[in-house]
């Protein structure tokens, strides 16, 4: 059974600092998602990232895949107030189009 | 991308009462997921609405409790029977694109059970 997960579960960071949200997946899966969601809203679709060493970018967030190490990161770069939001990943059951979706990240960006 | 929207966005339900949640698609998708999505929780995937057959059903969920409608590739229903407390939760239709492999969800149904 596949098993997602995410750390750190929270966080709080400072306009214009970088960092890492780690999602680690438990077995085999040949593509990688990343959502956003706003209080109230549903999911957004950041990225699909389909292959390993895929990378992709989209402002100041940029998304790499390591299926050998079961591992995708999502990485904020300068962060500021507007990424304030909770970012789930979710990895397909290998053969099939099932997402399992990770803990989530609830991110806070204080100015 | 797949546009989709949900019917009803909110309501509250009293215990004991069935709500049916409506799912529509812009375009022709052959897959169609239900997710359930509990307060301050990740998302649970509840069944994949297949059209021309019953749904499937994962574990911890039945079709007696969550029976589910796909009579074409655009649309389906989600009905959430015999409601309690815990059946309140957001509710969210999601289709797969294969040119893309994006998965799409639609705006989401909050129920709340009183």
């Amino acid at each position: 059974e596949l098993k997602v997960e995410q750390n750190p579960l929270f966080l709080s960071m400072q306009e214009g600092k970088n960092y890492t949200i780690y999602c680690n997946y438990s077995t085999t899966s040949d593509r990688l998602y990343w959502y956003r969601q706003d209080p109230g809203k549903s999911l957004e679709s950041l990225f699909v990232l389909l292959s390993n060493g895929a990378v992709k970018q989209e402002g100041r967030l940029m998304a790499s895949l390591d299926t050998k190490a079961r591992l995708s990161t999502l990485h904020i770069t300068a962060a500021v107030h507007d990424l304030s939001a909770t970012y789930f990943c979710a990895a397909p059951n290998f053969g099939n189009e099932k997402l399992t979706f990770g803990t989530g990240t609830r991110l806070t960006i204080i100015p | 991308s797949a546009v989709i929207s949900q019917k009803p966005s909110r309501d509250i339900c009293q215990r004991g009462t069935s709500l049916t949640i409506q799912c529509q698609v812009d375009s022709q998708v052959t897959m169609m997921f239900w997710y359930r999505q509990q307060p301050g929780q990740s998302l649970t995937l509840i069944a994949t609405a297949n059209q021309g057959s019953e749904a499937t059903y994962e574990s911890g969920f039945v079709i007696d409790k969550f029976p589910i409608s796909r009579p074409n590739l655009t649309f389906s229903t989600l009905t959430v029977s015999n409601m309690s407390p815990e059946d309140s939760s957001i509710y969210l239709c999601s289709v797969r694109d294969y040119h893309s492999y994006e998965q799409y969800f639609g705006p989401g149904t909050r129920l709340t059970v009183t």
